[in-house]
C-alpha cells in the first residue's frame, strides 16, 4: 500500500466508449501526475497538477482529459481511444511542488487499460 | 534533447551474485537522479542522488552519481530472488518533480 489508490485496476473498453480512471492519494501531497507505461517503452509523463492547477500537458491527445477537483483526487477521462492507447496508466503524487521538490514520486498500482 | 539511457536492458544472475546497473544521461539543467524498483505495477522509490561521489546505501543496495561523466550506477550485492524486478532510472530537471525515465533494466535472480 503506497498511499495512492487507483481504480479500476483493469479496464477494457471499445473505441467509442467513454470511461474514467480515478486516483486518490492519502498522503497530504500537493502535486499529482499521470504517467503512461506502454510495453517496451519508458514511462511517459502525461499531465502534472500542482495545487489543483494543471502545470504540464506533455503533448497528450485531447481524447485524454484530466481533471483535478482537489489536491487529493485526480481523474483521467477517456473517450474515443485507439488500440495503441492500451497501456498501464500510473498515477503518482509528490510532497512538494516548486522549490524543494526533489522528484520523489509515490506511485499507485496503476490501471491496466485495453482498448479493443 | 534530454535523455536517459539504461544498460543492460536485462540480465539474469544467480542468488548471491552482485549486479551493477548503469544509467547515463544527457540533460541541459540537471536537478536530481532517482532510482526506482518496479516489481509488478507501482514503481517504488530507492534513491535520490544530487551530488557527485556521495554513495547512498540501503541494505544491500547502493548507488552513486558522477555528474562529470553524466552517469549513475546501482549496485545490488548478495542478490536474492526478491530482487527480481525492473529497475528504473529517472532524472528531474525542474522543481515540479517531472521525471524523465529510462527504459529500465530487467533483473532476474534465479535460485
Amino acid at each position: 500500500e503506497t498511499g495512492v489508490t487507483q481504480t479500476p485496476r483493469h479496464l477494457v473498453m471499445g473505441m467509442t466508449n467513454k470511461k474514467s480512471l480515478k486516483c486518490e492519494q492519502h498522503l497530504g501531497h500537493n502535486a499529482m501526475y499521470w504517467y503512461k507505461q506502454s510495453a517496451k517503452k519508458p514511462l511517459e509523463l502525461m499531465f502534472v497538477y500542482n495545487f489543483k492547477e494543471q502545470t504540464e500537458n506533455n503533448s497528450v491527445p485531447s481524447r485524454f482529459s484530466p481533471e483535478c477537483p482537489n489536491s487529493s483526487h485526480l481523474f483521467l477521462h477517456l473517450h474515443t481511444l485507439q488500440p495503441e492507447d492500451s497501456a498501464l496508466y500510473l498515477c503518482a503524487s509528490s510532497p512538494r511542488s516548486g522549490a524543494g521538490n526533489t522528484g520523489e514520486l509515490f506511485f499507485g498500482e496503476g490501471s491496466r487499460l485495453t482498448v479493443l | 534533447e534530454d535523455k536517459v539511457v539504461q544498460s543492460p536492458l536485462s540480465l539474469v544472475v544467480h542468488e548471491g551474485d552482485t549486479v551493477t546497473l548503469n544509467c547515463s544521461y544527457e540533460v541541459t539543467n540537471f536537478r536530481s537522479l532517482l532510482w526506482y524498483k518496479q516489481e509488478k505495477k507501482a514503481p517504488t522509490f530507492l534513491f535520490m542522488l544530487t551530488s557527485s561521489g556521495i554513495e547512498k546505501k540501503s541494505g544491500r543496495l547502493s548507488s552513486i552519481l558522477d555528474k562529470k561523466e553524466l552517469f549513475s550506477i546501482l549496485n545490488i550485492t548478495a542478490t536474492q530472488t526478491g530482487d527480481s524486478a525492473v529497475y528504473l532510472c529517472a532524472m528531474t530537471t525542474d522543481s515540479w518533480g517531472k521525471l524523465q525515465f529510462g527504459a529500465g533494466t530487467q533483473v532476474v535472480v534465479t535460485p
